[in-house]
């Protein structure tokens, strides 16, 4: 079965500072998508990053990059210079057949 | 950009009522997907269209059910509801391409009394 875990409930980080939020998966498939979504308060489901398991190279998006570690199966989000708004749970899912399986979430806290 | 479009936003009924909530994908966008996110919780797959036809059903109880028109919106019918179904409902679209990326629209707040 597929699983995603996100070992750390919440994390905080100081305004500009550097987060990272971890989380491993667990899968049979060679060829996969792993994504982070962020949810702010209004609990709208924000596409943060996304990267393609084929793909050696780390996907970034401007203060959003990933470290992906295909063997080891670990996929975190580093966040860069934070922000306020940057205050949300962030979700790490991987595309499993047609659907997304996400792991628990971590709520990031961002402190002025 | 349009992004994916639900409504209604937010549903109040009461217990063996019926709900039908409905999502409109992103322009051009062939798949639809449906989840259910409890309190607390992360997103759960409930089901999902492909060019008009179920392509994948995940934990989506059989009082539910839902189908993709012709115009590739969708409808998540949910029948003898229960207190338990209280939930967020997202509909997610994407275009069948490698990748995939599914987007998310607001969901609907459902409340079961």
């Amino acid at each position: 079965a597929q699983t995603v875990t996100q070992s750390q409930p919440e994390m905080s980080v100081q305004e500009a500072e550097t987060v990272t939020l971890s989380c491993t998966y667990d899968t049979s498939e060679s060829d996969y998508y792993l994504f982070w979504y962020k949810q702010p308060p209004s609990r709208q489901m924000i596409l943060v990053i996304r990267q393609e398991a084929y793909k050696q190279q780390n996907a970034t998006e401007n203060r959003f990059s990933v470290n992906f570690q295909k063997a080891a199966k670990s996929f975190s989000l580093k966040i860069s210079d934070s922000q306020l708004g940057d205050a949300a749970m962030y979700f790490c899912a991987n595309k499993y057949g047609n659907k997304l399986v996400f792991g628990a979430g971590t709520i990031l806290r961002v402190k002025s | 950009a349009a992004g994916v479009i639900q409504s209604p936003r937010h549903l109040i009924k009461e217990k063996r009522e019926t709900a039908t909530l409905k999502c409109y994908p992103i322009p051009r966008h062939d798949t639809v997907y449906w989840y259910q996110q409890g309190p607390g919780q992360d997103p759960q797959f409930l089901i999902s269209f492909y060019e008009k036809m179920q392509s994948d059903k995940g934990s989506i109880p059989d009082r539910f059910s839902a189908q993709q028109f012709s115009d590739y919106h969708s409808e998540l019918n949910m029948s003898s509801l229960e207190l338990g179904d209280s939930a967020l409902y997202f509909c997610a679209s994407s275009l069948l391409d490698r990748g995939e990326t599914q987007y998310f629209g607001p969901g609907t707040r459902l409340l079961v009394l």
